[in-house]
């Protein structure tokens, strides 16, 4: 899940297992949300997306699941791999409110070989 | 270029100067944002362009931060009488459409700030 304290939950996933990173949104007004993926020293990488009319999206290797009773957001990934490791956030932009992405605290992702 | 540039990717100063901070979107994006990256933290929204309309400034954080966008492109982040605590990631983005149709920012790899 998210941290609301200063040090981001990790998650350790052996190589080739599936791993599943969660966030908890905060707005339930949220209409479009997006998972970012961000490797060291880089700028965060867009990942796949979801609007509120949907509750899963699949994408290569990944899926996004939206459960909008609990504004609960998780990203799976499928046989996880080394280049996976990275830092991923959620994000959401508030119906009306174009153009201010909120994004979450960030999950670590260690791939282990 | 072919991604979003950003200068200087590192910048030391000591506290109470001020700072200038660069970033160049990607032709053709008329979406441009600024958000700061504290260490281990996540996202801190500052300030949006889109097109030709007033910037939403809503997220930074006091008046000595203002940004600029000259001719729809390139644009500035500035940060005067610097303090400790402006010491953080700033990261530019840009996006060919508004948010709310899709949610590609392009990121650009962000300017290290450090303030003595």
């Amino acid at each position: 899940g998210e941290s609301v304290g200063l040090h981001l939950p990790t998650l350790s996933v052996q190589e080739g297992d599936n791993s599943i990173i969660n966030c908890a949104y905060s707005n339930s007004a949220s209409d479009y949300f997006i998972w970012y993926k961000q490797e060291s020293g880089k700028g965060p990488q867009f990942i796949i997306d979801i609007r509120s009319n949907m509750d899963k999206r699949q994408g290569q290797r990944v899926t996004v699941l939206l459960n909008k009773t609990v504004k609960h957001l998780s990203l799976q990934i499928a046989a996880t791999q080394p280049g996976d490791s990275a830092v991923y956030f959620c994000a959401e932009n508030i119906a009306g409110n174009t153009g201010k992405l909120i994004f979450g605290q960030g999950t670590t992702l260690q791939v282990k070989p | 270029g072919a991604g979003v540039s950003q200068s200087p990717s590192n910048k030391v100063t000591e506290k109470g100067k001020d700072v200038e901070l660069r970033c160049d979107p990607i032709s053709g994006h008329t979406a441009l944002y600024w958000y700061r990256q504290s260490l281990g933290q996540g996202l801190e929204f500052l300030i949006y362009f889109q097109g030709n309309s007033a910037p939403d400034k809503s997220g930074l954080p006091s008046d000595r931060f203002s940004a600029e966008r000259t001719g729809g492109s390139v644009s500035t982040l500035t940060i005067q009488r610097t303090q400790q605590e402006d010491s953080a990631v700033y990261l530019c983005a840009s996006s060919q459409r508004v948010i709310d149709t899709t949610g590609e920012l392009f990121f650009g790899e962000g300017s290290r700030l450090t303030v003595l």
